[in-house]
């Protein structure tokens, strides 16, 4: 079985612009979670999506948003890109209440 | 809130040697405690996880953790380190009563191996 995926593996922005970064979770998974892991520290919690809504987010500001699908995939969306969103920017997808799946994540480059 | 907190963020040690890297934990209620390697350029992948079972647990790659709630720790140990394990290690809590909604992560420990 295919495992998470992510889209693109590599980007590079430069500050204001846009960004749309895009993942598939495990086939059956309906939850998605996205995290944010900065040059040198662990991964911190963005949001989590469950059956096409919001069921949690973290300490980020509005720039950043995400939706999911109705096939469970998600996008998350950071605008007005600042120097410091550069970072590996992970997805996961959970089926039961316990573990997430993490894919092998995008990592943005803002210049 | 949660926290998390690994002690050392390097750690290193010779081939064959005992591997321990050290979690301590922050939560209000009884939680569930992961392990996660990260490779070079690569996610994260699940090592072992506790969730109020056994509270020795054994995971991928010969590593096992054991869940202390009198010292809200939850160690990494594997008895004989191999040159593949030279990885980013990473504990994580979760909120069981809140459905495991989001993982809190430590600043993750550098594991290198000497051969």
């Amino acid at each position: 079985d295919a495992g998470v995926t992510q889209s693109p593996t590599h980007l590079i922005k430069t500050r204001g612009q846009q960004v749309t970064l895009r993942c598939s979770p495990i086939s059956g998974h309906k939850s998605v979670s996205w995290y944010q892991q900065v040059l040198g520290q662990g991964p911190q919690f963005i949001f989590q999506y469950y059956e096409k809504e919001e069921r949690g987010r973290g300490n980020f500001p509005d720039r950043f948003s995400a939706r999911q699908f109705p096939n469970y995939s998600s996008e998350l969306n950071v605008n007005a890109l600042l120097l410091g969103d550069s970072a590996l920017y992970l997805c996961a997808s959970r089926l039961g209440q316990e573990t997430q799946y993490f894919g092998p994540g995008t990592r943005l480059l803002v210049l | 809130a949660q926290s998390v907190t690994q002690l050392g963020s390097h750690v290193s040690v010779s081939e064959g040697a005992l591997v321990l890297l050290r979690c301590n934990y922050s939560s209000s209620v009884p939680p569930y405690l992961f392990w996660y390697v990260q490779y070079p350029n690569q996610g994260l992948q699940l090592l072992l996880k506790y969730t109020s079972a056994a509270t020795l647990v054994k995971g991928i790659n010969g590593f096992e953790a054991e869940f202390k709630k009198s010292e809200t720790s939850f160690h990494l140990t594997k008895p004989s380190a191999h040159m593949r394990d030279a990885a980013e290690y990473f504990c994580a809590v979760s909120d069981p009563v809140q459905g495991a909604q989001k993982l809190v992560f430590g600043q993750g420990t550098r594991l290198t191996i000497n051969p």
